[in-house]
């Protein structure tokens, strides 16, 4: 079974602060991944990676940032936050893109004040 | 526009009751994947499909891209299935990403 590891678990940050959320999966997957899930509603994806040191935007990237050091790690990086990016943000990897399954992480709950 | 749509939005059901839920493509994707997410949040894997049917249990998953649809039947339902289900679609050749359904709400009642 893949494994893929988000932290923090939650976090508070302040309105205009900065924000990383941290990725790591010990599958030797290619592909990478950020969704965004807001309250009552489906996942968006915000940025993917399918190789190191190269990320591609989503359907939804402004505000954000990403970055791919290595293959097993992938971190999403709100420079200044906003209100409006509270939500749940999901990590996940897939061995081929839209050919195999995607794990996700648990999430991490950010709350924006 | 939306690509993927759920239906229905939610669902209530009586335990040992069945349904089957619905994913409808308004364009071609190469595959589906469904998932669970339960009470505590988390995206369980149910089913990955690039075409014909699944099973696993009381769970029975279908995928027509011909007619750009999918479905997951759920039988003798128990408690612990209540939950979101989300379909997600693949899309084609070259593109890299799954979108998801809004989901459909579960809540199996004893």
């Amino acid at each position: 079974e893949a494994a893929v590891t988000q932290s923090p678990r939650s976090k508070v940050a302040v309105t205009g602060g900065k924000v990383t959320l941290s990725c790591h999966q010990t599958n030797n997957h290619d592909y990478m991944y950020w969704y965004r899930q807001d309250t009552g509603h489906g996942l968006r994806l915000i940025h993917y990676s399918y190789v190191a040191d190269s990320t591609e935007k989503g359907d939804i990237p402004d505000g954000y940032k990403a970055s791919r050091p290595s293959q097993e790690n992938f971190s999403l990086i709100l420079e200044l936050a906003s209100l409006s990016q509270t939500a749940v943000y999901f990590c996940a990897s897939s061995g081929r893109a839209s050919a195999e399954t995607l794990y996700f992480g648990s999430g991490t709950r950010l709350t924006v004040l | 526009g939306d690509q993927v749509e759920q239906s229905p939005s939610a669902l209530s059901l009586h335990e040992g009751t069945g349904s089957a839920l619905r994913c409808n493509f308004t364009t071609t994707m190469r595959a589906v994947q469904w998932f669970q997410q339960n009470s505590r949040g988390s995206l369980i894997n149910l089913f990955y499909l690039a075409s014909g049917t699944k099973e696993n249990g009381r769970l029975k998953s279908t995928f027509n891209s011909k007619e750009s649809y999918s479905t997951l039947h759920i039988r003798d339902a128990q408690l612990e299935d209540s939950g979101t289900y989300f379909c997600a679609a693949g899309l084609g050749t070259g593109n890299y990403k799954y979108v998801f359904g809004a989901g459909t709400r579960l809540k199996v009642i004893a």
